[in-house]
């Protein structure tokens, strides 16, 4: 079954306290990329990778880290949460260029930084 | 900033009723895509138009697209309760690697 899999799917964790989300997709993707969804603004971009060690920011990429080391992970570090980073998080993956394909999601992590 | 607005935020309507929600957006497109929502979950497709398409249909849905106005609408005919979702459209970039989503409708169907 075509997957992209998001851990932990929930976490309460503290201000400064360094977390990672990870993602995993099993359709051989090349494309991949991180959403925060937060009410009244929609899905905002964090990061997106084309392939393997190559990433970009988003639209909102302060305060986030990515690698993609490789093709099938993804994960998402927040060195040093802050309240702000309360979000639910989407990550997604397309194959090839992801205009024109259909971009699949994860079920999505909530982080409450406290 | 923000490309992709939807038009309302929310919609109720009876179960068999049609419902239509539009998308409106700032920039040239190579495509747009609707996704749908349950309450807290993933997002899920729907259906892509290219930009040099005007309509298209899946089941029982049916996609418009107006370039010129910069306006997609997405019309679900005929709905059910199970159509409760939210729906967004997204509408990416020039290089078709970033997308823009919007704040989403809200659509209630009462059984």
């Amino acid at each position: 079954e075509a997957q992209v899999t998001q851990n932990p799917r929930y976490l309460i964790t503290v201000t400064g306290k360094k977390l990672t989300v990870t993602c995993s997709q099993n359709m051989n993707h090349e494309y991949m990329s991180w959403y925060r969804q937060d009410p009244g603004l929609g899905l905002r971009q964090i990061y997106y990778s084309m392939n393997v060690e190559v990433t970009d920011k988003g639209d909102v990429p302060e305060g986030y880290k990515v690698s993609r080391k490789e093709k099938r992970n993804f994960p998402l570090i927040l060195e040093s949460p802050s309240p702000n980073q309360t979000s639910l998080y989407f990550c997604a993956s397309s194959s090839g260029r992801a205009s024109g394909n259909t971009i699949y999601f994860g079920e999505g992590s909530w982080l409450t930084v406290v | 900033s923000q490309q992709g607005e939807e038009d309302p935020q929310a919609l109720s309507i009876q179960e068999g009723e049609n419902a239509t929600m539009n998308c409106s957006y700032k920039t040239s497109i190579n495509n747009l895509q609707w996704y749908r929502q349950n309450s807290g979950r993933g997002l899920v497709h729907l259906i892509l138009i290219r930009s040099n398409e005007r309509e298209k249909h899946s089941g029982r849905l049916r996609v418009t697209l107006d370039t010129s106005k910069k306006s997609s609408s997405l019309l679900i005919t005929a709905s059910r309760a199970a159509d409760t979702a939210s729906y967004f459209c997204a509408t990416d970039r020039n290089t078709g690697n970033q997308f823009y989503f919007g704040t989403g409708t809200s659509l209630t169907v009462i059984p």
